[in-house]
């Protein structure tokens, strides 16, 4: 079955540590999208990242970086220098064949930074 | 350029009754979803479309009901609503399925 696993429900680092949200995937299929999406308090809910699954390549946008290893089936989110604005609930997802594309969520990490 | 427009952003049902929310998309994108999210449960994928005249459930349709009549929209119907569903229900598109999903704003629901 396909699954997103996000074990850790909520984190809470103080500002300027660095945080690290993990996600672990199931699918069968070899063909796949994994994403990483923000949602603030406000509610909103924000695309940060997609990788497919053929791209195994680390991906970093300033304070943002993303490792992907298809022989964990992870796609881990890392936060440098955390700042409150990060917080948030960060979701991990999957898009994949099944007749059409399907797209599933994990439960959700909630990341507090204090200041 | 809208985005994804949800509509009403919030309501308050009486058990058994049913209502439409409502969910339009300018940017022609094929492929629209709805999600309904609990509290520590994340995303849950109710219906899902591909293409006008082409709908498929998702992982928790029980008690729902969709049509997709245009590119543009795709209404999520409740039929005799339930405690179960108080929820906020999150309508998304995206140009293939391969693609990011924009998401409206969502719409809270309670059902009393």
């Amino acid at each position: 079955a396909q699954k997103v696993t996000q074990a850790q429900t909520e984190i809470s680092v103080v500002e300027k540590e660095d945080v690290t949200l993990d996600c672990v995937y199931e699918t069968r299929d070899t063909t796949y999208y994994l994403f990483w999406y923000k949602q603030p308090p406000s509610g909103e809910l924000v695309f940060l990242i997609r990788r497919n699954s053929f791209d195994e390549q680390n991906e970093i946008s300033g304070r943002y970086s993303w490792n992907f290893q298809k022989s964990t089936s992870s796609f881990n989110f890392t936060i440098t220098a955390s700042q409150v604005v990060d917080s948030a609930v960060y979701f991990c997802a999957l898009s994949y064949l099944s007749g059409t594309y399907k797209y599933i969520f994990g439960t959700g990490t909630r990341l507090k930074v204090l200041a | 350029n809208a985005g994804v427009t949800q509509t009403p952003k919030f309501r308050i049902l009486k058990i058994g009754q049913s209502m439409t929310l409502q969910c339009a998309q300018d940017m022609n994108h094929n492929y629209m979803y709805w999600y309904r999210q609990d509290p520590g449960m994340g995303l849950k994928l109710i219906y899902y479309s591909v293409g006008a005249g082409i709908t498929d459930k998702g992982e928790v349709p029980n008690g729902y009901n969709v049509s997709r009549s245009t590119t543009e929209d795709f209404p999520l119907r409740l039929e005799l609503a339930a405690p179960s569903q108080t929820s906020v229900y999150f309508c998304a598109s995206s140009y293939s399925g391969e693609s990011p999903l924009h998401f409206g704003n969502g719409t809270r629901l309670t059902v009393t």
